[in-house]
Order: C-alpha cells, then structure tokens, then sequence
C-alpha cells in the first residue's frame, strides 16, 4: 500500500521565519511528487518534481526531491500571514492516480 | 476561463437519503477524481475514471457509486448517506500532457446527520 508521511504536523511562526516542510513516501511506480496548498477552500498546485536534487522555485517557495532516499522537502522564506495553510504533498504512480499525505498546517503570526 | 464547478458546496442530509454530488469541467480533460477529506487524514481516492467508459474504485469505494455522463462530467452518489460519510468532498481533474497535475474543483461540504 502507498505510503505519504508528512512532518510536522503543524507548527506555528512568525512573520520573517523561515519554514521547512518534510514528505516522506513508499510508492509503487513512483512518477512524480507534488505539493499543493489548501487555504479553507481547493488544494492549489505549488510545484510537481519528478527528478532528484533539482530545486524548483516560485518566489519564496522552493522544493526539492531526493528520489533515493525517498522524501522531499518544502521550504518558505520570510514568511508572511498569507502562508498560513495547509501544505499537502502527494505522489503520482504511472497510473496516474495521486496519493496524500495527512498534510501539514502552517500559522503564521503577525 | 477554463474550470472545475461542483454542485451543490453544501449539503446537509439524513442519514439513509440518497444524495448526489456533481462535477463539471470546461478543461477538456479526460481523467477525473472523487477524493474525500476529513480531518487530519489528507484526501482520499473514492473513484476515479479515465474516460467515459472506464471507472474504477479507489482506496474507499464501499458505500459510494459513481457516473461518467460525458467527457465533462462524472456525479458522486451516496445510496444512503450513513454519519461517517460527513466530510469535504472535492472532484478533480487531470490529462496526460501535464502528467500526474491534477485540479481541483471548489469542494462540496457534506454533512449527515
């Protein structure tokens, strides 16, 4: 059975800090790993990884995989209220079926 | 612009009604989702489809049933809505050329009383 571990859980900041955001998987077929962000309302796409060690970047977002050693990582750079939310990974077989970690929920405080 | 809609975003029912939840899309693709959130447990896989004459369950089918009407459309039914189907239901689309990519549509809360 396919397996998406996130940590932590939950955590709680301060606007400037820096957050990071752990996925660990055990995928049959593994294809891609994901990371979408979900405010009360649909999950919005962040980043799609499909090889190791090549980071990806949308302003202060960045992402990497480490195919190998099975996990990725989300990291958030100054840190602003509107980052508070749920950060969701999720992995992709080649039969193009996702499956969800529990996702981890960010709080940024003022 | 280009979307994923689902109907009704909240229902609220008894248990042993019948109920259906409905999902639209202008994308043009030809894969879609039934996922299911509850609290702490992330989204779950209840149905899936590939094209209008392929269905297939996912991870927690039991006490649910789909349809594919057409390319833009695939409904959720609950033949008779028990409690613990009380959660947030979202569809979701995908096609080939973006990969594994999928997208959501806004959600439907459901809840069984």
């Amino acid at each position: 059975e396919d397996k998406v571990v996130q940590s932590p859980l939950s955590l709680v900041v301060h606007e400037g800090d820096t957050v990071t955001l752990n996925c660990s998987y055990e995928v049959t077929n593994f294809r891609s790993l994901l990371w979408y962000k979900q405010e009360k309302k649909a999950p919005t796409f962040l980043f799609m990884l499909t090889s190791s060690g090549i980071e990806k970047k949308s302003g202060r977002l960045s992402s990497i995989l480490d195919k190998k050693e099975l996990f990725s990582i989300l990291n958030i750079t100054a840190t602003q209220t509107g980052d508070s939310a749920v950060y969701l990974c999720a992995v992709g077989s080649n039969d193009y079926k996702l499956s969800f970690g529990a996702g981890t929920t960010v709080t940024v405080r003022a | 612009d280009a979307d994923v809609t689902q109907t009704p975003r909240n229902r609220i029912t008894k248990t042993g009604k019948r109920i259906m939840l409905e999902c639209s899309q202008t994308k043009g693709h030809d894969r879609m989702y039934w996922y299911r959130q509850d609290p702490g447990l992330g989204l779950r896989l209840i149905y899936y489809s590939f094209d209008v004459k392929d269905i297939n369950k996912g991870e927690i089918s039991d006490g649910y049933s789909v349809s594919r009407q057409a390319q833009a459309k695939f409904s959720l039914s609950l033949e008779s809505a028990i409690p613990n189907q009380t959660a947030l239901y979202f569809c979701a689309t995908s096609d080939l050329t973006r990969g594994t990519r999928q997208f959501f549509g806004p959600g439907t809360r459901l809840t069984v009383l």
